[in-house]
């Protein structure tokens, strides 16, 4: 069965330090691969995402994503983390003609001073 | 460049009230479209998804229905609100590949 995890549900981290969200898929071929950025209250907004071709994928606000097809994964980082980054994440996956995403159960990033 | 609004922000209704949730997308012809809820401390499920006006595809059988009467908008609906319903809905437009989503309608059936 295809599937989307996102192993750490919540995670703490020092402001100024780096962060590294973890996200694997099971799918029968590379799917199209996503990132996403959820406030409270708010919608969801699009950090990044992969296609094809090079597997380091830049985004905004500074993050970045790495495919790696032998591990099935798609890990998101910053080098340096701000107050700002404080919110859930969520990776996601596409994979059929209707453009249906499925989506991690998300990562709670607290960020601390 | 593309938008999408949803109305309305927030809404606090009865069990067993009508309910009708509305998503526009600004800037883009005949996009995919789709309605998601998010309920408290759980992740994203894809409710329905419409390639065209008319065309709904429910994925989850459910107190809910969708309809897309025009191009551009894309409507959530019940006859009867469960307790269960409450939650945040999240309309989405489909890009390339990815999807944008709108700011959310937050849900609570009381």
């Amino acid at each position: 069965a295809q599937s989307v995890t996102q192993p750490d549900i919540h995670i703490t981290v020092s402001e100024g330090a780096s962060l590294e969200l973890r996200c694997n898929y099971s799918y029968g071929a590379t799917p199209y691969l996503f990132w996403y950025v959820q406030s409270p209250g708010q919608g969801l907004q699009l950090l990044l995402k992969y296609f094809s071709g090079d597997t380091l994928v830049q985004g905004i606000k500074g993050f970045e994503a790495e495919f790696k097809r032998s591990q099935s994964s798609f890990n998101l980082r910053k080098p340096s983390v701000h107050w700002s980054d404080a919110a859930e994440y969520f990776c996601a996956v596409g994979a059929d003609s209707w453009g249906k995403l499925q989506f991690g159960a998300g990562t709670q990033v607290v960020v601390t001073p | 460049s593309q938008t999408i609004h949803q109305w309305p922000a927030t809404l606090v209704q009865p069990v067993g009230s009508p309910l009708s949730l509305e998503c526009t997308v600004e800037g883009t012809s005949n996009p995919n479209l789709y309605w998601y809820r998010q309920a408290a401390g759980r992740g994203l499920q894809l409710l329905f998804y419409s390639v065209g006006i008319g065309q709904i595809s429910s994925e989850v059988p459910q107190n809910l229905s969708a309809s897309r009467p025009q191009d551009r908008q894309f409507i959530l609906s019940s006859k009867k609100l469960l307790l269960s319903d409450s939650g945040f809905y999240l309309c989405a437009w489909r890009g390339a590949h990815e999807q944008y989503f709108g700011p959310g309608t937050r849900l609570t059936v009381t």
